[in-house]
């Protein structure tokens, strides 16, 4: 089945820097590959996917980025603000959104 | 809000009890699926139902079951607990007809303490 490895699991920056997650997916047949941002005490909410026929996407401060061939997506945050402090998961479906599989999740803190 | 309900919030039980947990999906959302988070782990996936129907199993226990009912809320039995049962438990709703189901839409789990 489908494996998700996701890197770093924590990571400190700067406000106003920028930060990378990547993630890694085995399985070809996957074509969709969601974000999901969860804050304390909270449930997971989507800020960004992007879909197998699809480079790059980008959502204001947000972009995600796709290598087929690789079979690697990252997250990009570009001028973080501390309310970007939160865990990062990744996820890699088939059939658009049918069996999700997450990664285990970055805790990014924006330090002030 | 995500327009998922999950209850209850908080659940403290001990060991080789049983409990229930109890979803209602967002409004339209025919397909629910059940996730347990344990301590800075991921998000494990437990089961999925759609419209009724059992639609794909992970990593689910035999200790636990789940069902989805007509009016689409969703239930998830956790028996003879154990103390690693402890966690957070997600329930997820999303539009999925059989094709993409797309965004997740999650609710703010029901945390778990067994003793």
């Amino acid at each position: 089945g489908e494996n998700v490895e996701q890197h770093p699991s924590t990571l400190s920056v700067q406000e106003g820097d920028s930060a990378v997650i990547k993630c890694t997916y085995s399985d070809s047949a996957s074509n969709y590959f969601p974000w999901y941002k969860q804050e304390l005490g909270k449930g997971p909410q989507l800020i960004i996917d992007i879909r197998s026929n699809v480079g790059e996407k980008k959502d204001q401060r947000i972009a995600v980025t796709l290598n087929k061939t690789a079979k690697h997506f990252s997250l990009h945050i570009t001028e973080t603000q501390p309310e970007d402090s939160a865990v990062y998961f990744c996820a890699a479906s088939m059939n658009y959104g049918q069996n999700f599989v997450f990664g285990p999740g970055t805790r990014l803190s924006v330090l002030p | 809000d995500s327009g998922v309900t999950q209850t209850p919030k908080h659940l403290i039980t001990a060991t080789g009890q049983r409990v229930t947990l109890r979803c209602s999906p967002r409004s339209g959302d025919l397909s629910v699926y059940w996730y347990q988070q344990s301590l800075d782990q991921g998000l494990q996936f437990l089961i999925q139902y759609y419209n009724g129907e059992e639609r794909a199993k992970g990593n689910i226990l035999e200790r636990f079951s789940a069902q989805q009912f007509p009016d689409l809320h969703s239930e998830l039995n956790l028996s003879s607990l154990e103390l690693g049962d402890s966690a957070l438990y997600f329930c997820a709703s999303s539009p999925y007809r059989g094709g993409g189901a797309g965004e997740l839409f999650f609710g703010e789990g029901s945390r778990l303490t067994v003793l």
